[in-house]
């Protein structure tokens, strides 16, 4: 069975940092792409930042230079650590599977709080 | 605002038929693929469709997509009250390089 279980979320001052992990059990992690999604509470979908399979990775504008997406394929986990926060940077962060389907797998989630 | 265009709100009474729309671009839904998603109250959302029209096994086909030009259809057939939820569309966009979504579309089954 496919699990994402995500970790780190809490609350923290503006301009300040944290780092959510996803642990990833059930399948081939080296084999997928990989996403951080996050959704303002009571508010819309927005993808923040992916990595593919040969590393490539990308992010959504407001949050470049800020955030940083990695992966540890030996440890079958994803990373994204969050620097300068911002009050907009509050909502639930999934770590979301990218697979022929899209996204076809999605963790529980969890929240991150900035302010102060 | 989104930079996928979709109506904050579609209503139906079970067994009607409704169509939940996607505007874009040439950059998003213009040449890519679009994805349909839907989020019941308090989960995580499930994929729909797939590569304009396609669905996951397990997806009803009461569920079906379209795709002309820069936009898409997500159409629901034979409506159900467990259909009452909250809609998304998406697409990869070459402007922005990244994943974008609409706003979403909450589902009212009357």
């Amino acid at each position: 069975e496919v699990q994402l279980v995500e970790s780190g979320g809490g609350l923290v001052q503006p301009g300040g940092s944290l780092r959510l992990s996803c642990a990833a059990s059930g399948f081939t992690f080296s084999s997928y792409d990989m996403h951080w999604i996050r959704q303002p509470t009571g508010k819309g979908l927005e993808w923040v930042s992916g990595i593919s399979t040969a590393g490539e990775i990308y992010y959504r504008g407001s949050v470049k230079g800020r955030f940083t997406i990695s992966r540890e394929n030996a440890k079958n986990s994803l990373y994204l650590q969050m620097n300068s926060l911002r009050a907009g940077d509050t909502a639930f962060y999934y770590c979301v599977r990218g697979g022929d389907t899209g996204y076809d797998y999605w963790g529980q989630g969890t929240l991150v709080t900035v302010s102060s | 605002q989104s930079v996928l265009t979709q109506p904050p709100s579609a209503s139906g009474t079970p067994g009607q038929r409704v169509t939940i729309s996607c505007s874009g671009s040439s950059s998003n839904i213009g040449s890519k693929y679009v994805y349909w998603y839907q989020q019941l109250p308090g989960t995580a959302p499930k994929v729909l469709i797939y590569n304009n029209d396609q669905r996951p096994s397990g997806v009803p086909d009461r569920f079906s997509g379209s795709k002309s030009g820069t936009s898409a259809s997500l159409a629901i057939s034979g409506l159900r009250s467990e259909d009452d939820a909250d809609y998304y569309c998406s697409a990869w966009d070459d402007s922005l390089s990244g994943w974008v979504f609409g706003g979403g579309t909450k589902l009212t089954v009357l």
